[in-house]
């Protein structure tokens, strides 16, 4: 188990341009969250998979963000036409189903997103 | 809508002075309540979930307990290491979905 891994780690942009990041879920995991985290706050849930289904996306900020999970393993999360307050961490979080009463979520290291 | 308060925001203490932090919520039916543990430029670190009121959980110095509108996390005797974010979020049980909500979080500084 290595434990939930996001790519990059640091990513600088120019306002108006794409953006993709990665995540990398624990193997056996079939729950894959999408967060957003701004200085002094919470993270702020944005989206959720189960497997390759796309089970929440009313809470991305804008059409300009998007997220797939293709044959349920990795996600990627795009960002279109960034804006500099877009600038944040992105968090990915993992779960299984069904081994407990609950969703405990495992959180990867974040990607830290500044947009110039 | 599940609402999560901790407090303090801020909380600074001497190595070897035990303090709690404190997690206030409303949610409708509780399916878990989690603390994480997040330190500066990286993700949270999972410590505990507790499901019911009177549950306690330990781990090291952290001790983790619940009622039914608030949770603390005790520290016993805190070490420089323990300086860190602790966050507290809740999943209720409406509409059948996992998504938890977080609180700001407690900044915990802890000097030599």
């Amino acid at each position: 188990d290595t434990g939930v891994s996001q790519n990059p780690r640091h990513k600088i942009t120019k306002r108006g341009q794409n953006v993709t990041f990665r995540c990398d879920p624990i193997s056996e995991h079939n729950r894959l969250y999408w967060y957003r985290q701004t200085l002094g706050q919470g993270p702020e849930f944005l989206t959720y998979f189960q497997n390759e289904a796309q089970l929440e996306k009313s809470r991305l900020l804008s059409d300009r963000f998007s997220a797939e999970r293709p044959k349920g393993s990795f996600s990627t999360l795009e960002i279109q036409r960034t804006e500099q307050g877009d600038s944040a961490m992105y968090l990915c979080a993992s779960s299984l189903e069904g081994r407990s009463r609950t969703d405990t979520q495992y959180f990867g290291p974040g990607t830290r997103l500044t947009v110039l | 809508e599940d609402q999560v308060t901790q407090s303090p925001e801020a909380l600074r203490l001497q190595e070897g002075e035990s303090s709690s932090l404190n997690c206030s919520y409303t949610v409708s039916g509780l399916r878990g309540l989690f603390w994480y543990r997040q330190d500066p430029g990286k993700g949270p670190e999972f410590l505990f979930t507790l499901y019911s009121a009177g549950e306690e959980k330990e781990k090291e110095r952290l001790k983790a307990t619940l009622t039914k509108k608030e949770s603390f996390l005790h520290i016993t005797a805190p070490k420089p290491e323990d300086s860190a974010t602790y966050l507290c979020a809740v999943q209720g049980l409406s509409g059948g979905s996992y998504i938890p909500t977080f609180g700001r979080g407690t900044s915990l500084i802890v000097h030599p």
